[in-house]
């Protein structure tokens, strides 16, 4: 168990539909991040949140969102969904920014995932 | 274009036979991290190496960080049934300014089977 959870676990829904995953870092880890795993493209870097301000922005559509609440958890928002979103997505959280590379404070603890299904 | 390739794709070995799984990039990284995901689970984080040349051993399992810090590798020993997985391989780039963000780049990832 990383300490990392999201929520749902799994998530079914037709397309042109909006969607909201949720991610609860570890205890006193300030950065969240959100990745989209599918099979032809691999895990990918969607963005990252630190302290309630957004810091790195990856190939993110602009139908997608995300917020980082005071309380630190953190919400991914889909909307106008299509066939092609279905994939996992998984938040991790780390307890730096993680601009200094390598030390054990940078490291990304993943959660388990929401496995988004659009039909 | 993937800017982290590994390789192979897919490894389908018998235990007690040794792999090796590679990580390679034009790209400088400033530090490399092997991940391992179980089906319906996230990455779990093996090792992180951060220095050229850099070699770390966790039981079996060797990883190598390149002299560049463009490419690494991941070497079993003895290989399990246990080790069965996806090998992820990701890293901070360094960007042109000599700084590293947070997020990660991952590698394609080599689907690991041992058969008993």
């Amino acid at each position: 168990d990383s300490g990392v959870t999201q929520t749902p676990k799994h998530l079914i829904t037709a397309t042109g539909q909006r969607v909201t995953l949720r991610c609860s870092p570890r205890s006193g880890d300030l950065s969240v991040y959100w990745y989209q795993q599918s099979l032809d493209q691999g895990l990918q870097f969607l963005i990252q949140y630190y302290n309630g301000e957004e810091r790195a922005k990856g190939n993110i559509l602009e139908r997608f969102s995300a917020q980082q609440f005071p309380d630190l958890h953190s919400e991914l928002n889909l909307s106008s969904l299509e066939l092609g979103d279905s994939a996992l997505y998984f938040c991790a959280s780390s307890a730096t920014l993680g601009r200094v590379a390598g030390g054990p404070s940078d490291t990304q603890y993943f959660g388990p995932g929401t496995r988004l299904t659009v039909l | 274009t993937q800017l982290l390739e590994q390789s192979p794709q897919f490894l389908s070995i018998q235990e007690g036979e040794n792999l090796t799984v590679y990580c390679n990039s034009s790209s400088v990284f400033s530090s490399l991290q092997w991940y391992r995901q179980e089906p319906g689970e996230g990455p779990v984080l093996l090792v992180t190496v951060v220095t050229g040349g850099e070699v770390k051993k966790l039981k079996r399992l060797t990883f190598q960080f390149g002299d560049a810090r463009k490419d690494s590798s991941l070497h079993i020993t003895a290989a399990q049934p246990g080790d069965t997985g996806l090998y992820l391989c990701a890293g901070h780039l360094v960007n042109a300014g000599g700084t590293s963000y947070g997020k990660l780049t991952f590698g394609q990832g080599t689907i690991l089977t041992v058969h008993p």
